[in-house]
């Protein structure tokens, strides 16, 4: 296994252009999440699951943003007709309860950098 | 103000220094505290993990908790330049491990 992967790398896009990012978890995880990340800024908090199941989304989070996670392994997060506001790093992690239940040990990607022009 | 409050830094020391990284929390259900360490244009990755107060030791890396002042320490013996990174750290109550409340960030440079 070779941990959590995060694809593309880096996208460009136009303001008003629909984006995804692919997150490939480690296989044994099953709880995966998506944060966005600034600069200066420690990562924020967008959506989380569970398997399949999207268990929390923050409430932050603007209608246009959307994750799925359909057979409960890779996910995809879709951000429909992208804003100036929404060039970030979008970070993926996965996690497995371990020994200390409650530990929320996470495993993160590499990012996907998003640039809105 | 924020939950959890981190000195952006960026924190510069010779190599073979002791360096003391530090946040200070709001929230009193803190039950668990992480240090991550992110080098640029990569995720973060998990250091060391605390629960409740104490100290924990790894390698050259001390992470220390005193919930009676809501302040956490990240101590690195003898540093190197390979350490210069940002160093974020995160918490989450005993009852809400699914999301974490994180620091801003520490940007620590190590010079040769």
């Amino acid at each position: 296994d070779t941990g959590v992967s995060q694809n593309p790398r880096h996208k460009i896009t136009k303001r008003g252009q629909n984006v995804t990012f692919r997150c490939d978890p480690i296989s044994e995880h099953n709880r995966l999440y998506w944060y966005r990340q600034t600069l200066g800024q420690g990562p924020e908090f967008l959506t989380y699951f569970q398997n399949e199941a999207q268990l929390e989304k923050s409430r932050l989070l603007s209608d246009r943003f959307s994750a799925e996670r359909p057979k409960g392994s890779f996910s995809t997060l879709e951000i429909q007709r992208t804003e100036q506001g929404d060039s970030a790093m979008y970070l993926c992690a996965s996690s497995y309860p371990g020994p200390f239940s409650g530990a929320n040990v996470l495993t993160f990607g590499a990012g996907s950098r998003l640039t809105v022009l | 103000q924020k939950e959890v409050e981190q000195d952006p830094g960026p924190l510069s020391v010779p190599e073979g220094a002791i360096v003391s990284l530090n946040c200070t929390y709001s929230n009193s259900a803190f039950q668990y505290f992480m240090w991550y360490r992110q080098y640029s244009r990569k995720g973060p990755e998990l250091l060391m993990y605390t629960y409740s107060s104490g100290n924990k030791e790894d390698g050259r890396f001390t992470a220390q908790v005193d919930k009676s002042s809501k302040y956490i320490s990240l101590f690195i013996r003898d540093s190197q330049p390979s350490d210069s990174a940002t160093y974020l750290c995160a918490m989450s109550p005993m009852d809400s491990n699914y999301q974490l409340i994180w620091g801003a960030g520490t940007k620590l440079i190590i010079k040769p």
